[in-house]
């Protein structure tokens, strides 16, 4: 069975942290990874990851993916309180019709 | 990205009742819509693929007959709960996939009584 797991589960910091999240996966073909940003209403995408070893950034966001480890982490540095929200990752599976499958997320509150 | 509404964003309804969620790519031509549920602190769970002009593929443990789903055109999938239950109470998300990225709708909140 297909599985993501992401960690830690919830985290507290306070304004101009960085804060790491992780996220690793057991699937069979995988295809690329996603991580999104979900605050009150559905989802909104961050980043997509196929290759291994190659960063992406975004202002402060950053993620990698290490496909030897089965993971990725998706790093904020310098938080700021809109930061707060969910941050969930997904997998693709090949030959399953670009379905994804989800962790459970991280829940990050940022603290003024 | 894709632009993706739902309607309606929120919905109080009776239990037994019926109730049709509206899913629509605002500029992408969808050939398949995913359908997913996401309850109180959880994850979102994935429970059809809707795939435009035929039947939807269904998650282990969905019921089609509960669930139904039609995808009628391109840019529009409809999710029917039919004779809802309090348990049926959750977030309703929608999905496009332009280019093997997923965008998502705004969701539906559903609360039965």
């Amino acid at each position: 069975e297909d599985k993501v797991v992401q960690s830690p589960l919830s985290l507290v910091v306070h304004e101009g942290d960085t804060v790491t999240l992780n996220c690793s996966y057991e699937v069979t073909n995988f295809r690329s990874l996603l991580w999104y940003k979900q605050e009150k209403k559905a989802p909104t995408f961050l980043f997509m990851l196929t290759s291994s070893g190659i960063e992406k950034k975004s202002g402060r966001l950053s993620s990698i993916l290490d496909k030897k480890e089965l993971s990725s982490i998706l790093n904020i540095t310098a938080t700021q309180t809109g930061d707060s929200a969910i941050y969930l990752c997904a997998v693709v599976i090949k030959a399953a019709g670009n379905k994804l499958t989800f962790g459970g997320g991280t829940r990050v509150l940022v603290k003024p | 990205g894709a632009v993706v509404s739902q309607h309606p964003s929120w919905v109080i309804c009776k239990s037994g009742t019926s109730v049709k969620i509206e899913c629509r790519s605002l500029d992408f031509q969808a050939t398949t819509m995913f359908w997913y549920r996401q309850f109180p602190k959880q994850s979102l769970m994935l429970m059809a693929t809707s795939n435009e002009g035929s039947k939807a593929t269904y998650e282990q443990g969905v019921e089609k007959d509960k669930f139904l789903i039609n995808h009628a055109s391109l840019t529009l999938s409809t999710l029917t709960v039919t004779s809802a239950h309090p348990e049926d109470s959750s977030f309703y998300i929608c999905s496009v996939c332009p280019q093997e990225t997923q965008y998502f709708g705004p969701g539906t909140r559903l609360l039965v009584l």
